[in-house]
């Protein structure tokens, strides 16, 4: 079965230091990965996606991914941490075809100035 | 373009009332599905429909939750006889295309059953 794991509940970052958000997967098959955001009172938006190809991928707001297969993981990174990232981030899984999206629990992001 | 939309945002109702709740897909849309988001865990899937039958049924927790999608368009998830534990938010998302797996969101509908 799909499962999805972000170790990290809550992480708190100064505004401008770098961020990593933890995700691995379990998954049988060339999973379909996905980091979405939901700031507080808002739906899921998507921030990028891996399907196939360049393992290191590029999404909105100046946030990228690198998909690693032998760690089953697909973290999220972003250089520079703006005020504005604060909200929770979300990892998920599905497939070509596939009726789902399984996520992770999420992680909160709070940026302190 | 209109995003997805979802009426009401908020419903407050007692335990063992029945409720309906909304969604409208991004126009175009095959796909659409609904999600429930507890308190502090991610979305889980509930139902996936493509064009206007449920394709997949498999996370609906029990037989008090339907959906129906008639005209391949809006859907209406029915939730019978309320519980308190029914209480979430209740996401729903569209895409394109089966294989695009590209899921666009809805704001959601926070349901509280008191």
């Amino acid at each position: 079965a799909q499962s999805v794991t972000q170790p990290d509940i809550h992480i708190t970052v100064s505004e401008g230091a770098s961020l990593e958000l933890r995700c691995n997967y379990s998954y049988g098959a060339t999973p379909y990965l996905f980091w979405y955001v939901q700031s507080p009172g808002q739906g899921l938006q998507l921030l990028l996606k891996y399907f196939s190809g360049d393992t290191l991928v590029q999404g909105i707001k100046g946030f990228e991914a690198e998909f690693k297969r032998s760690q089953s993981s697909f973290n999220l990174r972003k250089p520079s941490v703006h005020w504005s990232d604060a909200a929770e981030y979300f990892c998920a899984v599905g497939a070509l075809y596939g009726n789902k999206l399984v996520f992770g629990a999420g992680t909160i992001l709070r940026v302190k100035s | 373009g209109a995003g997805v939309s979802q009426t009401p945002s908020n419903k407050v109702t007692e335990k063992g009332k029945y409720v309906e709740l909304r969604c409208d897909p991004i126009s175009g849309h095959t796909a659409l599905y609904w999600y429930r988001q507890s308190l502090g865990q991610g979305p889980e899937f509930l139902i996936y429909f493509q064009g206007t039958g449920a394709a997949d049924d498999s996370g609906l927790p029990n037989d008090r939750f339907f959906a129906v999608r008639p005209e391949g368009s809006v859907s209406t998830l029915k939730i019978q006889r309320t519980e308190r534990g029914d209480s979430a938010v209740y996401l729903c998302a569209s895409s394109a295309r089966r294989d695009q797996q590209e899921q666009y969101f809805g704001p959601g509908t926070r349901l509280t059953v008191t």
